[in-house]
């Protein structure tokens, strides 16, 4: 049973480029987290959807950023004209149940860097 | 402001020695996560303990959770060199969706 599969692990964009970030999360999970982490630094909650709808989307700035959760396919992160701030790791994670029954499985991430 | 907060920020201990983790929490939880973050890779899940358990045991890790005064204690016995990592403690707060999490403790062990 593959885990979480993030692509790229790496991506490297300049400034006002469009980033665009892939979860599939673990074989029978139906929510999907996205996080965004800096250096040293914890965990920020971006948004959290289940497929085809997006349930909590308040740790994600409202310009700019997008996800989606299709009903076939990968959830997708994407990122608008990228500025030097937006250059982070961003993780997805998934979970069979809604969050607060029991525990995250996470991708490796994805690192952005804008240039 | 941050719900879970670690401390400390970086333990450095020997090999063979534990290493004690804390993590502090501002409201009322349902469960607390602990979870693993190895250089430049993903979360792994360590253990989650509901508001109504005290302690919890696996294999060398050992967690206790105090509701009164909101803080959990990570113990990991007989450290490894494997066990060097980044810990972070995480909250479900008052919300079904969001975990809240704190900025982790650096924890190295010197072989």
């Amino acid at each position: 049973n593959a885990g979480v599969m993030q692509n790229p692990r790496h991506l490297v964009r300049r400034r006002g480029q469009e980033a665009r970030l892939r979860c599939s999360p673990m074989k029978g999970h139906s929510h999907v987290y996205w996080y965004r982490q800096l250096p040293e630094e914890g965990l920020k909650f971006m948004v959290y959807l289940q497929k085809e709808n997006i349930i909590d989307e308040s740790g994600m700035p409202k310009e700019r950023f997008s996800a989606e959760f299709p009903k076939e396919g990968p959830s997708i992160l994407r990122i608008q004209q990228v500025v030097r701030g937006d250059s982070a790791a961003y993780f997805c994670a998934s979970s069979p149940r809604p969050l607060n029954t029991g525990e995250l499985f996470f991708g490796e991430g994805s690192r952005l860097t804008v240039l | 402001s941050q719900q879970g907060e670690e401390d400390p920020q970086a333990l450095s201990i020997q090999e063979g020695e534990n290493a004690t983790m804390n993590c502090s929490y501002k409201t009322s939880i349902n469960n607390l996560q602990w979870y693993r973050q190895n250089s430049g890779r993903g979360l792994v899940h360590l253990i989650l303990i509901r508001s109504n358990e005290r302690e919890k045991h696996s294999g060398r890790l050992r967690v206790t959770l105090d509701t009164s005064k909101k803080s959990s204690s990570l113990l990991i016995t007989a450290s490894r060199a494997a066990d060097t990592a980044s810990y972070f403690c995480a909250t479900d707060a008052d919300s079904n969706y969001q975990l809240i999490w704190g900025a982790g403790t650096k924890l190295i062990i010197k072989p």
